[in-house]
């Protein structure tokens, strides 16, 4: 059963803590891709990766670290220099990020802090 | 500075009605328009796309209608039904340059 995984659904986040959100991927894609979602905010670009061992920042990085060391993996770390966290985060991958191919979405992590 | 501007926030129709939901944009080089449809407590999944060189596109009830000189493109959903209320997003991106670049979305709701 192909697709994204993320993980966890949901995730709180104590003041001054680092988070990690998971996500996994069996598509054998090259480009994968974090956005925050706020509602009313559409879908910014934090990071991505199109190969492994190789990222860039998108729109809103501050904050957050990423790490592409395998294919199917890319992490998104929220550090405690995010000072506004709670969102809805979606990782996304697609065949070639050098073309425009179709995006598949996983079906999110939503981040709140306690 | 937002580069894909999406109006209504909002919308409501009848179930049967047209859904149309509109986007403009300001970067003339974006030569990909897709939108994405997303239900709630889920990623979103691409609806359907459209490239300059065409004006209107056509699957199944939804079209996209593309304006090249009014930078404006918009999708239409005839026959609307329950089960496309969702939040739907339209998007623009330059062909193998940049990631897509998403509007603020507009959620639908189609009541009976």
């Amino acid at each position: 059963d192909g697709g994204i995984t993320q993980s966890p659904k949901y995730l709180f986040r104590k003041e001054g803590q680092n988070v990690t959100l998971s996500c996994e991927q069996n598509l054998n894609h090259d480009a994968m891709y974090w956005y925050r979602q706020d509602p009313g905010q559409g879908l910014r670009l934090i990071y991505y990766s199109q190969i492994v061992n190789d990222f860039q920042k998108g729109d809103i990085a501050e904050g957050y670290s990423v790490s592409r060391e395998k294919k199917e993996s890319f992490p998104l770390t929220v550090t405690s220099a995010q000072k506004n966290p709670t969102a809805f985060y979606l990782c996304a991958s697609s065949n070639n990020g050098a073309t425009n191919e179709k995006l598949f979405f996983g079906s999110g992590t939503q981040l709140s802090v306690l | 500075q937002q580069q894909v501007k999406q109006s209504p926030q909002s919308l409501i129709v009848q179930k049967g009605g047209i859904s149309i939901i509109n986007c403009a944009y300001e970067n003339t080089a974006f030569d990909y328009f897709p939108w994405y449809q997303q239900f709630p407590g889920k990623g979103p999944a691409l609806l359907i796309a459209i490239r300059p060189d065409v004006s209107e596109k056509k699957e199944g009830r939804f079209t996209i209608s593309f304006n090249k000189s009014a930078k404006q493109f918009s999708l239409h959903i005839m026959d609307s039904q329950p089960g496309d209320s969702a939040t739907y997003f339209c998007a623009a991106s330059i062909e193998g340059n940049t990631p897509l670049v998403f509007g603020k979305g507009t959620r639908l709701s189609v009541i009976a």
